[in-house]
């Protein structure tokens, strides 16, 4: 069975810190993988996606891949207040050509002013 | 900014009665999915469609559970009785359809059963 494991945290870091997410999957065909972000109450919403091993830089975040190793992470740069939540970890698998998701149950994420 | 639409936001039922919920994904988006989630858990998917056609509905417990998505635009969920366990958050996201599998989020519909 096709899983995503991410540590359930939470993971607390002071504010201004680095916050490094991980995840890790179990399908090596995997091709696409995405992050996204949920505050409590709220839906999940798209903060990354990345393809390619390597590094993916949008502001004060960044998405590392690698697939030799199957894991995903996400590092948040100058954390703030604002960044607590919990962040899911998706992965689709290439061999899939319907664009389902397998989820992550997510790390809760709190940062201490 | 389009936006994927649900209603209503919060819905509180009784047990065995049933409920309804709405969603109006992104203008254009083929592709609709409805999610279950559970409080400190990852969505669990009930149901994709691409366009009107049911792609998966593998996970849909059908003896209570229906979707429609009749004219390939906009989408119901129905629970009909609804059970004690099926309180839960209730998202639809859309994606194109197309070599892309970024899938974005209605705002939700919380669902409590007493």
């Amino acid at each position: 069975q096709k899983e995503v494991e991410q540590n359930s945290g939470p993971l607390s870091v002071p504010e201004g810190a680095i916050a490094s997410l991980n995840c890790t999957y179990s399908d090596r065909v995997s091709q696409s993988f995405f992050w996204y972000r949920q505050y409590s109450g709220k839906s999940p919403e798209l903060i990354m996606s990345i393809y390619s091993n390597g590094d993916k830089e949008d502001g004060r975040f960044t998405a590392q891949l690698n697939k030799a190793s199957q894991y995903v992470s996400l590092l948040i740069r100058d954390s703030q207040p604002s960044d607590s939540a919990t962040y899911l970890c998706a992965v689709n698998t290439s061999g899939d050509s319907n664009y389902q998701l397998i989820w992550g149950a997510g790390t809760k994420l709190i940062i201490k002013p | 900014e389009a936006e994927v639409a649900q209603s209503p936001r919060y819905k509180i039922t009784e047990k065995s009665q049933a409920v309804a919920f709405w969603c109006d994904p992104i203008s254009g988006h083929a592709t609709l999915y409805w999610y279950r989630q559970i409080l400190g858990q990852g969505p669990e998917l009930l149901v994709q469609f691409q366009d009107e056609s049911v792609v998966d509905d593998s996970q849909l417990p059908k003896d209570r559970f229906s979707a429609e998505r009749l004219k390939g635009v906009d989408s119901t969920l129905k629970i009909q009785p609804a059970e004690l366990g099926d309180s839960a958050m209730y998202l639809c996201a859309s994606n194109t359809g197309l070599d892309n599998n970024e899938q974005f989020f209605g705002p939700g519909t919380r669902l409590t059963v007493l």
